[in-house]
Parts: structure tokens; sequence; C-alpha cells
């Protein structure tokens, strides 16, 4: 139980279009949602949390404008990526709890995106 | 905020020999803290998580170990297997909101050599 997928896996977009990632918990609802960004051999950044029907919270130095999040249903989450640029190439992750209050995060398998 | 920090960041041991990986956290009322284990390319694993109503938790070969004074907590594993290798990622958090906020620490890169 409690399997997160994500998708793409992975995506090569032009500079100055917009991408959007999806994070689906397949078994479970999941009232919050993290997103997560990982350079190479670098730790998992938090870039926001997301919970169903709110707004998202951004964690500080993370453009809302630039990275839109939607948590529509207790099943999907996802993040757009507006105006990329090559320095948004990285390793999008997702997570989900699997009820509120839990801290158990269950993690997507990733998105790598590259801008060119 | 919470900061995390971890030591060592490279660690390489024999095969059959112990590792340990040490963590340092900032926040007082954090009161969960999750191990990670992240295969290279693939999502982070929960290997291991222990509260801090709780000192020492084992399972198998992994043990971790929690000083809520000096805000340590240490992943140990023991007779290390060349599939050990990966990097380790320590986390801390604090159930202060509606939403449990979970920080890592910037990971170690453990090598078992056969």
């Amino acid at each position: 139980g409690a399997v997160v997928s994500q998708h793409p896996s992975r995506v090569i977009c032009k500079s100055g279009t917009s991408v959007k990632i999806e994070c689906r918990s397949l078994d479970f609802q999941a009232t919050t949602m993290f997103w997560y960004r990982q350079f190479p051999k670098k730790s998992l950044m938090l870039m926001a949390t997301s919970n169903e029907g709110s707004k998202a919270t951004y964690e500080q130095g993370v453009e809302k404008d630039k990275f839109l999040i939607n948590h529509a249903s207790l099943t999907l989450s996802t993040l757009t990526v507006t105006s990329a640029h090559p320095e948004d190439s990285s390793f999008y992750i997702c997570s989900a709890t699997t009820t509120s209050g839990a801290e158990t995060q269950y993690f997507g398998p990733g998105t790598r995106l590259l801008v060119l | 905020g919470e900061n995390v920090e971890q030591h060592p960041s490279t660690l390489s041991v024999q095969e059959g020999d112990s590792a340990v990986i040490k963590c340092t956290y900032s926040d007082s009322a954090s009161n969960y803290f999750p191990w990670y284990k992240q295969e290279l390319g693939k999502r982070p694993q929960l290997i291991i998580d222990i509260r801090s109503n709780v000192g020492e938790k084992k399972d198998q070969r992994i043990a971790v170990t929690l000083n809520k004074t000096a805000k340590h907590f240490s992943l140990h594993i023991t007779e290390t297997q060349p599939e050990d290798s990966a990097v380790y990622f320590c986390a801390a958090s604090s159930a202060r909101t509606s939403y449990d906020k979970v920080i890592f620490g910037p990971g170690t890169s453990l090598s078992v050599i056969p």
C-alpha cells in the first residue's frame, strides 16, 4: 500500500514553455502532498506543501508564480513550471502522507526535467 | 526554522563492518525523525523512523538512537552488505501545524566495498 506515482518520469522542453508534472496517490487519499526539488548529489529541498482544496504553502525563496501547485482532489496534485528556463532543470519529487497529522511520507519516483 | 545537519557526507566501509551516520537538528519542537535511503535515480525509501518519546529503535541490521537533550540522532547499520550502498538522508519533523513538514539533512553517500 501507500504507492505514489508521478508523470511524466522525464521531460525535455524548450525554454519559455510550461511543463506540468502530476503526482498521484494510487491506493490512498492524500490530504497533504509535498513537492521537492533535488539537484545532482544533493539533498531534497522542500518547495511547497499542498493541501487538498486550499492554496499551497511555499517555502521561502520559492516563486509561487513560477511553480504553480494545484491539489484539486485527495489523490492528485500538480506542479506546473511556468516559462521554464535552463536553471529550472532538475529532479522534482513529490511525496504524500496518508492521513492528516501522520508523519510518514511516501515518495513518487520523481520527474527529471531538462530545459533546453 | 528547522535545520538538520548530517555527517559524514561520504562513508566507505568494508563489507561486514558497521556504518554510523550522525545528525543534529535545531528545533527542540521536532518530534519525528525518519531515515530515508535513496539509490541512484530512485525515489527515497523510508528505512526506519523514531519518535521523540523513544531513545532507541532497532529493525534487524538497522538501529536508530535519539538524544533529545543534545538534539542528536544516529543511524547504525551492522554487518553491511554491498546492497546497502546508497545515499542516506536523515530528517526531522515537527507537527506544529496541520501538516507535517519534513526537513532533510544533506545526505551521506555510503559505499560498501565487497
